[in-house]
């Protein structure tokens, strides 16, 4: 199986960064990703890290390590617009390329 | 590019009856396509992979009896709910990749509520 923790909920203020942490525990263990969700809407890809290090993307930063299991995304400049929920998702295998995900994080940001 | 499509985006059925959800990839070929639920408030559960041509496999827990999944071509893969209950009413969502590639790319996803 695997376990996928991070935060529920986060709020933070316009132009502020945020960190948002996952952690993982799983076999097999091929990459993760993040993605934005808005309410009633599919996710949108944010980032994706498989080895060790930052990926930087415009605003948004992903760090991984995998020795310890751990994963962030940072976003900075924040906006209105970034209120959403930010999933972290665990690929297992490299045939079949499943994704497992984290319950979200539920971010607000206010003016 | 790389768009998925998802039809329909809302539905509503009486329990008992059935329900299928198509699944399209409109610009690239979908070698593997998957299944997801997701609930209220929390998130994305993986219910099953399929491959072009060949059975879906079904995540721990996930009725194959019950979700019939049918990937015929490498753009349209089917989600069946058979004899629907109020408690699979829930946001069903595809995702999509191609052979090769890591990322997968989600439909708009479908919400089902059974009466």
């Amino acid at each position: 199986g695997q376990n996928i923790d991070q935060p529920t909920e986060m709020t933070a203020t316009e132009g502020a960064i945020v960190q948002i942490n996952c952690t993982y525990q799983t076999s097999g263990f091929n990459g993760l990703f993040w993605y934005q969700q808005h309410a009633g809407e599919a996710p949108t890809f944010l980032s994706y890290n498989v080895l060790d290090g930052l990926e930087e993307k415009g605003r948004f930063s992903s760090f991984l390590s995998r020795s310890k299991g751990y994963s962030y995304l940072l976003l900075k400049e924040l906006q209105m617009k970034d209120s959403a929920s930010y999933l972290c998702a665990v690929k297992r295998g490299s045939t079949l390329g499943r994704l497992y995900f984290g319950r979200g994080t539920q971010l607000t940001v206010w003016p | 590019g790389a768009v998925v499509s998802q039809h329909p985006s809302w539905v509503i059925c009486k329990s008992g009856t059935s329900v299928k959800i198509e699944c399209r990839s409109l610009d690239f070929q979908a070698t593997t396509m998957f299944w997801y639920r997701q609930f209220p408030k929390q998130s994305l559960m993986l219910m099953a992979t399929s491959n072009e041509g060949s059975k879906a496999t079904y995540e721990q827990g996930v009725e194959k009896d019950k979700f019939l999944i049918n990937h015929a071509s490498l753009t349209l893969s089917t989600l069946t709910v058979t004899s629907a209950h109020p408690e699979d009413s829930s946001f069903y969502i595809c995702s999509a990749r191609t052979a090769g590639e890591s990322e997968q790319y989600f439909g708009p996803g479908t919400r089902l509520t059974v009466t």
